[in-house]
């Protein structure tokens, strides 16, 4: 199995740009994912195949890909950005997470 | 709008089973599949299996080939994840998701059931 590393922690403050990165082996030639959840929370799912927006997800979320790393973006960072965040990726027989990153909004 | 609905919290005793259901609605439940991911207190995510809704097949994560079973009711749209010889580090929320997926491409999960607890102590 291979692994996806994201950095623990990320601080931001309000208005400012968000850049969650994660890196793995694999992922020139697999899609990444993006969840992002509040404690207590189920996670949800904020960006799909890397740069895909689901319907109802705020325009300040945006994804993109480069080599081994994947990058989530959170443009004008609000408070209720204040999360974990997770990125997934693999082939469907074998699919991982990365370890999530804190973002905290200061 | 789509919802999965998980059953409630568990306590159970090494060695003991578990089984989680998940009801899909909103949906067609056959149209797509389901995948199990649980979440040890304080760490992350981690991927246990896939069920297909279509036809039943499934593909257990290495980790818990031989002591996970996955099924699915579709005369109720219900999902069931069985993991048995349970030991305390399986103490973990467990949640459903549904399966997007390409081919053998790739797979994202959407929308996620709001977790059940298990916790395993003697």
């Amino acid at each position: 199995s291979y692994e996806l590393t994201q950095p623990p922690s990320v601080s931001v403050s309000p208005g400012q740009t968000a850049r969650i990165t994660c890196s793995g082996d694999a992922l020139p030639k697999q899609h990444a994912h993006w969840y992002k959840q509040r404690p207590g929370q189920a996670p949800v799912l904020v960006i799909y195949k890397d740069n895909e927006r689901p319907s109802g997800i705020p325009e300040r979320f945006s994804g993109s890909s480069s080599g081994t790393i994947v990058t989530l973006t959170i443009s004008g960072v609000q408070a209720e950005d204040e999360a974990d965040y997770y990125c997934q990726s693999g082939d469907t027989s074998e699919t991982v997470f990365g370890g999530g990153t804190k973002v905290t909004v200061l | 709008q789509v919802h999965l609905v998980q059953s409630g919290a568990e306590v159970k005793k090494p060695g003991a089973s578990v089984k989680v259901s998940c009801k899909a609605s909103g949906y067609t439940f056959t149209s797509y599949g389901i995948s199990w991911v649980r979440q040890t207190p304080g760490q992350g995510l981690e991927w246990m299996g896939w069920i297909s809704a279509k036809n039943g097949h499934t593909n257990y994560a290495q980790k818990f080939q031989g002591r996970v079973t996955m099924t699915t009711d579709t005369s109720t749209s219900i999902a069931y994840m069985e993991l048995r010889s349970l030991r305390s580090d399986d103490t973990a929320v467990y949640y459903c998701a549904r399966d997007r997926r390409i081919a053998d491409i790739t797979n994202w999960f959407d929308p996620w059931g709001q977790g059940t607890l298990v916790t395993v102590s003697s």
